[in-house]
């Protein structure tokens, strides 16, 4: 089956502009997860989105980032006001349903974003 | 100190030997504890999770976990050049559903 996709697959864009990523998430899916890796580092945690309940934004650096997912599926990561600092792969990982399983993270290609 | 840490590396093991990666994490009352692949320019992909103190085997690869001692080990056995790659361990704390990752070892096997 379709794994989770994300787009775009590069983004490069100026600084002060603002971005729009993608993602897909696994069919079923219920939770779903932003994270944000730069060059040589490890994954930050970001955002984290389970069902309909309150997302957990603990994780976003700033107020330029945002994120929201419609209807349970598709989610939209927001980066207003771009800075260069923000240039990093963007990854977005999904988990199924219930019981031990909803643990396993699936990831998807990322978003490389390059702010000039 | 980091939540989560790990030697980044590089680690060099000649093929067939045994690779061993380790992690120590801060949250004591964390419960489960996750070994992820990634090669380069590729996304994280999930080779082992342990949830239980002692040993967990799956082919090639074992987990170690001693939560007295806060640290999480994966073994690899028989290395393989096609393992080369960053390993990242990723810690669940408690009452939460974040994943705190390392920033993950570099493995190289030489052939």
């Amino acid at each position: 089956g379709a794994g989770v996709s994300q787009s775009p697959s590069n983004k490069v864009t100026e600084k002060g502009k603002d971005v729009e990523l993608r993602c897909d998430p696994i069919s079923g899916h219920t939770a779903l997860y932003w994270y944000r890796q730069s060059l040589g580092q490890g994954l930050e945690f970001l955002i984290y989105f389970q069902g309909n309940s309150a997302p957990d934004k603990s994780g976003l650096p700033s107020d330029r980032f945002s994120a929201e997912r419609t209807g349970g599926s598709v989610s939209t990561l927001t980066i207003q006001r771009t800075q260069q600092e923000d240039s990093a792969v963007y990854l977005c990982a999904s988990s199924p349903t219930s019981g031990r399983a909803r643990e396993t993270q699936y990831f998807g290609p990322g978003t490389r974003l390059l702010v000039l | 100190q980091k939540e989560v840490e790990q030697n980044s590396g590089p680690l060099s093991v000649p093929e067939g030997a045994i690779a061993s990666l380790n992690c120590t994490y801060s949250d004591r009352g964390s419960q489960s504890f996750f070994w992820y692949r990634q090669y380069s320019g590729k996304s994280p992909e999930l080779i082992m999770f342990i949830y239980s103190n002692g040993d967990k085997e799956d082919g090639r690869f074992t987990a170690q976990l001693n939560k007295a001692s806060q640290y999480v080990s994966l073994l690899i056995r028989d290395s393989q050049p096609s393992d080369s790659a960053t390993y990242l361990c990723a810690v669940n704390p408690s009452g939460t559903y974040k994943y705190i990752f390392g920033t993950g070892t570099r493995l190289k096997v030489l052939a």
